[in-house]
């Protein structure tokens, strides 16, 4: 088990160029969870996966974001026709099932849009 | 009035000192609480979880909950420059999902 993997590390696109991230969770873990984070400002809720099943979306997410978990196993997080307003650190995380959760995260994705 | 609340700090402590976070939040339905520690361009990590009104303590931490008040805070005793770093305080409610304040940024110096 070596952790929450995320991939990639840095991307930079041009601004409305598709990008895609992807997560690998901590293997038992059945949760997940994408977060967005910009300078100063605390993780924020973009959506989360019980295995397969995405069960909340975030109501300021645009419609540009979209996220799957195939099979419950690792996920995406697409981006279509990016702005700069998306540049920020994509965060994924992963939880079991215990009542005593909490997170793990991954060492994120750092977009940016120029 | 934002869900959770955090002063943005800088909190300055010097070394060997007990450094004292706090955190409001809204939602009286919330049941769990966190705290996580961010270093700079690092990715949150968990370093304690409280569930229920009064101290949890583990190392040189302790996490305070007094659901009454709605209010959630940390002390870290023997604050040591390693601790400098941002902490973050999580709620979850009645879904998985966490609530993340915007951090306090804790400044030990020697």
């Amino acid at each position: 088990d070596t952790g929450v993997s995320q991939d990639p590390r840095h991307k930079i696109t041009k601004r409305g160029q598709n990008v895609t991230f992807r997560c690998d969770p901590i293997s038992e873990h059945n949760r997940l969870y994408w977060y967005r984070q910009t300078l100063g400002q605390g993780p924020e809720f973009l959506t989360y996966f019980q295995n397969e099943a995405q069960l909340e979306k975030s109501r300021l997410l645009s419609d540009r974001f979209s996220a799957e978990r195939p099979k419950g196993s690792f996920s995406t997080l697409e981006i279509q026709r990016t702005e700069q307003g998306d540049s920020a650190m994509y965060l994924c995380a992963s939880s079991s099932n215990r009542g005593d959760y909490g997170y793990t995260f991954g060492s994120g994705t750092r977009l940016t849009v120029v | 009035q934002k869900e959770v609340e955090q002063n943005s700090g800088p909190l300055s402590v010097p070394e060997g000192a007990i450094a004292s976070l706090n955190c409001t939040y809204s939602d009286r339905g919330s049941q769990s609480f966190f705290w996580y520690r961010q270093y700079s361009g690092k990715s949150p990590e968990l370093i304690m979880s409280i569930y229920s009104n009064g101290d949890k303590e583990d190392g040189r931490f302790t996490a305070q909950l007094n659901k009454a008040s709605q209010y959630v805070s940390l002390l870290i005793r023997d604050s040591q420059p390693s601790d400098s770093a941002t902490y973050l305080c999580a709620v979850g409610g009645s879904t998985d999902k966490l609530i993340f304040g915007t951090g306090t940024r804790l400044q030990v110096f020697p």
